[in-house]
Protein backbone atom coordinates (compact mmCIF):
# COMPACT_ATOMS: atom_id res chain seq x y z
CA UNK A 1 0.00 0.00 0.00
CA UNK A 2 0.65 3.30 -0.73
CA UNK A 3 2.07 5.11 2.34
CA UNK A 4 3.71 8.63 3.90
CA UNK A 5 6.70 7.90 6.32
CA UNK A 6 8.87 10.16 8.26
CA UNK A 7 11.95 9.71 10.15
CA UNK A 8 13.35 9.62 12.62
CA UNK A 9 9.92 9.84 14.94
CA UNK A 10 11.99 11.38 17.88
CA UNK A 11 14.77 13.59 18.03
CA UNK A 12 17.14 15.53 20.32
CA UNK A 13 19.54 18.10 19.47
CA UNK A 14 21.18 21.10 20.69
CA UNK A 15 21.04 24.36 20.33
CA UNK A 16 22.63 25.26 16.97
CA UNK A 17 23.22 21.95 14.91
CA UNK A 18 22.14 21.47 11.77
CA UNK A 19 18.84 18.93 11.60
CA UNK A 20 17.47 17.28 8.53
CA UNK A 21 13.94 15.78 9.20
CA UNK A 22 13.02 12.86 6.41
CA UNK A 23 10.25 12.79 4.19
CA UNK A 24 8.96 9.81 2.02
CA UNK A 25 5.69 9.02 0.01
CA UNK A 26 5.27 6.26 -2.30
CA UNK A 27 1.80 7.44 -3.17
CA UNK A 28 3.52 9.54 -6.23
CA UNK A 29 1.74 12.43 -5.20
CA UNK A 30 3.25 15.73 -7.02
CA UNK A 31 2.49 17.82 -3.93
CA UNK A 32 4.33 17.74 -0.38
CA UNK A 33 4.02 19.86 2.66
CA UNK A 34 5.70 20.64 5.85
CA UNK A 35 3.56 21.33 8.94
CA UNK A 36 4.58 22.03 12.57
CA UNK A 37 2.17 21.72 15.29
CA UNK A 38 2.31 23.59 18.95
CA UNK A 39 -0.19 23.50 21.08
CA UNK A 40 -2.07 26.91 21.53
CA UNK A 41 -1.41 27.27 17.53
CA UNK A 42 -2.27 24.05 16.12
CA UNK A 43 -0.93 22.83 12.82
CA UNK A 44 1.15 25.85 10.71
CA UNK A 45 2.65 25.64 7.18
CA UNK A 46 6.58 25.77 7.11
CA UNK A 47 7.48 24.92 3.40
CA UNK A 48 5.47 23.29 0.00
CA UNK A 49 6.28 22.00 -3.26
CA UNK A 50 4.30 21.56 -6.09
CA UNK A 51 7.17 19.19 -8.17
CA UNK A 52 10.59 18.72 -8.45
CA UNK A 53 12.85 21.51 -8.18
CA UNK A 54 10.25 23.46 -6.87
CA UNK A 55 9.93 25.34 -2.94
CA UNK A 56 7.76 27.77 -1.92
CA UNK A 57 7.48 29.21 1.72
CA UNK A 58 4.94 29.15 4.15
CA UNK A 59 3.47 31.04 7.35
CA UNK A 60 6.20 30.13 9.45
CA UNK A 61 9.91 29.32 7.01
CA UNK A 62 12.00 31.71 8.98
CA UNK A 63 15.11 28.86 9.74
CA UNK A 64 13.64 26.39 7.76
CA UNK A 65 14.77 25.18 4.34
CA UNK A 66 13.50 22.12 1.94
CA UNK A 67 14.53 20.93 -1.30
CA UNK A 68 13.07 18.52 -4.04
CA UNK A 69 14.97 16.47 -5.99
CA UNK A 70 12.87 13.62 -6.96
CA UNK A 71 8.98 13.27 -6.47
CA UNK A 72 9.04 10.61 -3.58
CA UNK A 73 10.95 13.05 -0.98
CA UNK A 74 10.59 16.56 0.54
CA UNK A 75 13.61 16.67 3.27
CA UNK A 76 13.26 19.71 5.89
CA UNK A 77 16.51 21.29 7.29
CA UNK A 78 16.81 23.51 10.35
CA UNK A 79 19.98 25.38 10.03
CA UNK A 80 20.75 25.92 13.02
CA UNK A 81 18.23 24.99 15.91
CA UNK A 82 16.63 27.00 18.43
CA UNK A 83 14.41 26.37 21.21
CA UNK A 84 11.48 27.75 19.61
CA UNK A 85 12.02 25.33 16.97
CA UNK A 86 11.01 22.59 19.80
CA UNK A 87 7.73 20.93 18.12
CA UNK A 88 5.92 17.98 16.16
CA UNK A 89 6.78 17.80 12.51
CA UNK A 90 4.28 16.63 9.57
CA UNK A 91 4.98 15.57 6.24
CA UNK A 92 1.97 15.83 4.10
CA UNK A 93 1.33 14.92 0.53
CA UNK A 94 -1.59 15.22 -1.96
CA UNK A 95 -2.41 14.98 -5.61
CA UNK A 96 -4.39 17.69 -7.57
CA UNK A 97 -7.15 15.59 -8.63
CA UNK A 98 -10.39 15.97 -9.79
CA UNK A 99 -12.01 18.62 -7.86
CA UNK A 100 -14.65 17.60 -5.45
CA UNK A 101 -13.07 14.29 -4.80
CA UNK A 102 -11.42 12.89 -1.72
CA UNK A 103 -7.81 12.53 -3.81
CA UNK A 104 -7.77 16.48 -3.76
CA UNK A 105 -6.51 16.71 -0.04
CA UNK A 106 -3.57 16.25 1.74
CA UNK A 107 -2.52 12.52 3.59
CA UNK A 108 -0.07 12.89 6.79
CA UNK A 109 2.89 11.01 7.75
CA UNK A 110 3.19 9.89 11.46
CA UNK A 111 5.20 13.71 12.70
CA UNK A 112 8.67 13.66 14.35
CA UNK A 113 9.03 14.67 17.31
CA UNK A 114 11.70 17.16 18.05
CA UNK A 115 13.37 18.62 21.21
CA UNK A 116 15.63 21.42 20.72
CA UNK A 117 17.86 21.69 24.24
CA UNK B 1 -8.53 37.32 13.76
CA UNK B 2 -7.40 34.22 12.86
CA UNK B 3 -8.67 32.66 9.77
CA UNK B 4 -10.00 29.61 11.36
CA UNK B 5 -11.38 29.93 14.47
CA UNK B 6 -12.53 26.50 16.11
CA UNK B 7 -12.94 25.98 19.95
CA UNK B 8 -10.17 23.99 21.66
CA UNK B 9 -12.68 21.97 24.23
CA UNK B 10 -12.18 19.80 25.98
CA UNK B 11 -15.88 17.98 25.08
CA UNK B 12 -16.69 15.67 27.24
CA UNK B 13 -20.05 13.64 26.42
CA UNK B 14 -21.07 10.41 27.14
CA UNK B 15 -21.46 7.33 24.90
CA UNK B 16 -23.84 6.94 22.43
CA UNK B 17 -24.74 11.03 22.16
CA UNK B 18 -24.85 13.26 18.85
CA UNK B 19 -21.71 15.79 19.08
CA UNK B 20 -21.82 18.44 17.21
CA UNK B 21 -18.21 20.51 16.01
CA UNK B 22 -17.88 23.49 14.47
CA UNK B 23 -15.17 25.95 12.84
CA UNK B 24 -15.79 29.42 11.80
CA UNK B 25 -13.74 30.87 8.93
CA UNK B 26 -13.49 34.58 7.70
CA UNK B 27 -11.67 33.75 3.88
CA UNK B 28 -14.58 33.89 1.38
CA UNK B 29 -11.97 32.05 -0.76
CA UNK B 30 -12.34 28.77 0.74
CA UNK B 31 -13.90 26.28 -1.22
CA UNK B 32 -12.69 23.07 -0.17
CA UNK B 33 -13.30 21.87 3.33
CA UNK B 34 -11.84 19.23 5.34
CA UNK B 35 -12.32 17.42 9.27
CA UNK B 36 -9.28 15.43 9.98
CA UNK B 37 -9.00 13.07 13.21
CA UNK B 38 -5.87 13.36 15.23
CA UNK B 39 -5.62 10.43 18.28
CA UNK B 40 -2.51 11.28 20.42
CA UNK B 41 1.04 11.01 19.31
CA UNK B 42 -0.29 10.05 15.50
CA UNK B 43 -0.51 12.27 12.55
CA UNK B 44 -3.66 13.62 11.54
CA UNK B 45 -6.14 11.03 9.18
CA UNK B 46 -8.82 12.55 6.70
CA UNK B 47 -12.42 12.17 7.89
CA UNK B 48 -14.50 13.86 5.41
CA UNK B 49 -14.09 16.11 2.57
CA UNK B 50 -16.61 18.67 1.43
CA UNK B 51 -16.29 20.57 -1.45
CA UNK B 52 -18.15 23.88 -1.68
CA UNK B 53 -21.69 24.34 0.64
CA UNK B 54 -23.86 21.26 1.33
CA UNK B 55 -24.11 18.15 3.60
CA UNK B 56 -21.76 14.77 3.18
CA UNK B 57 -23.09 11.74 5.01
CA UNK B 58 -20.79 9.09 5.64
CA UNK B 59 -21.71 6.77 8.13
CA UNK B 60 -22.11 7.83 11.78
CA UNK B 61 -20.70 11.22 10.47
CA UNK B 62 -22.12 14.10 8.95
CA UNK B 63 -20.21 17.80 7.84
CA UNK B 64 -22.16 20.55 6.71
CA UNK B 65 -20.82 23.63 5.04
CA UNK B 66 -22.79 26.79 5.19
CA UNK B 67 -20.67 29.44 2.73
CA UNK B 68 -23.17 32.48 3.33
CA UNK B 69 -22.36 31.72 7.33
CA UNK B 70 -18.57 30.95 6.51
CA UNK B 71 -19.68 28.21 9.39
CA UNK B 72 -19.26 23.99 8.55
CA UNK B 73 -19.80 21.49 11.48
CA UNK B 74 -19.18 18.00 11.67
CA UNK B 75 -21.70 15.54 13.72
CA UNK B 76 -20.89 12.54 14.82
CA UNK B 77 -23.96 9.95 16.24
CA UNK B 78 -23.99 7.36 18.39
CA UNK B 79 -20.89 8.26 19.76
CA UNK B 80 -18.33 5.60 20.66
CA UNK B 81 -15.43 5.68 23.43
CA UNK B 82 -12.69 4.70 20.15
CA UNK B 83 -14.44 8.66 18.28
CA UNK B 84 -12.35 9.91 21.32
CA UNK B 85 -9.55 12.04 19.72
CA UNK B 86 -8.85 15.91 18.42
CA UNK B 87 -11.05 16.60 15.82
CA UNK B 88 -9.21 19.24 13.04
CA UNK B 89 -11.12 21.30 10.64
CA UNK B 90 -8.67 22.72 7.78
CA UNK B 91 -9.88 24.65 4.98
CA UNK B 92 -8.16 25.46 1.51
CA UNK B 93 -9.17 27.66 -1.40
CA UNK B 94 -7.45 25.35 -3.63
CA UNK B 95 -7.52 21.75 -5.04
CA UNK B 96 -5.15 19.65 -3.28
CA UNK B 97 -4.72 22.03 -0.64
CA UNK B 98 -2.65 23.76 -3.00
CA UNK B 99 -0.79 27.24 -3.51
CA UNK B 100 -1.05 27.93 -0.18
CA UNK B 101 -1.64 24.54 2.02
CA UNK B 102 -4.48 23.88 4.42
CA UNK B 103 -5.57 25.99 6.82
CA UNK B 104 -6.16 24.52 10.06
CA UNK B 105 -8.30 25.14 12.72
CA UNK B 106 -6.98 24.45 16.02
CA UNK B 107 -8.60 21.27 16.99
CA UNK B 108 -11.05 20.31 19.47
CA UNK B 109 -9.91 17.64 22.22
CA UNK B 110 -13.08 15.29 22.37
CA UNK B 111 -13.94 12.83 24.89
CA UNK B 112 -16.54 10.60 24.73
CA UNK B 113 -17.42 8.49 28.29
CA UNK B 114 -18.20 5.02 28.66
Amino acid sequence: DAEITQSPRHKITETGRQVTLACHQTWNHNNMFWYRQDLGHGLRLIHYSYGVQDTNKGEVSDGYSVSRSNTEDLPLTLESAASSQTSVYFCASSETGLAGTSTDTQYFGPGTRLTVL
Amino acid sequence: QKEVEQDPGPLSVPEGAIVSLNCTYSNSAFQYFMWYRQYSRKGPELLMYTYSSGNKEDGRFTAQVDKSSKYISLFIRDSQPSDSATYLCAMSGYSGGGADGLTFGKGTHLIIQP
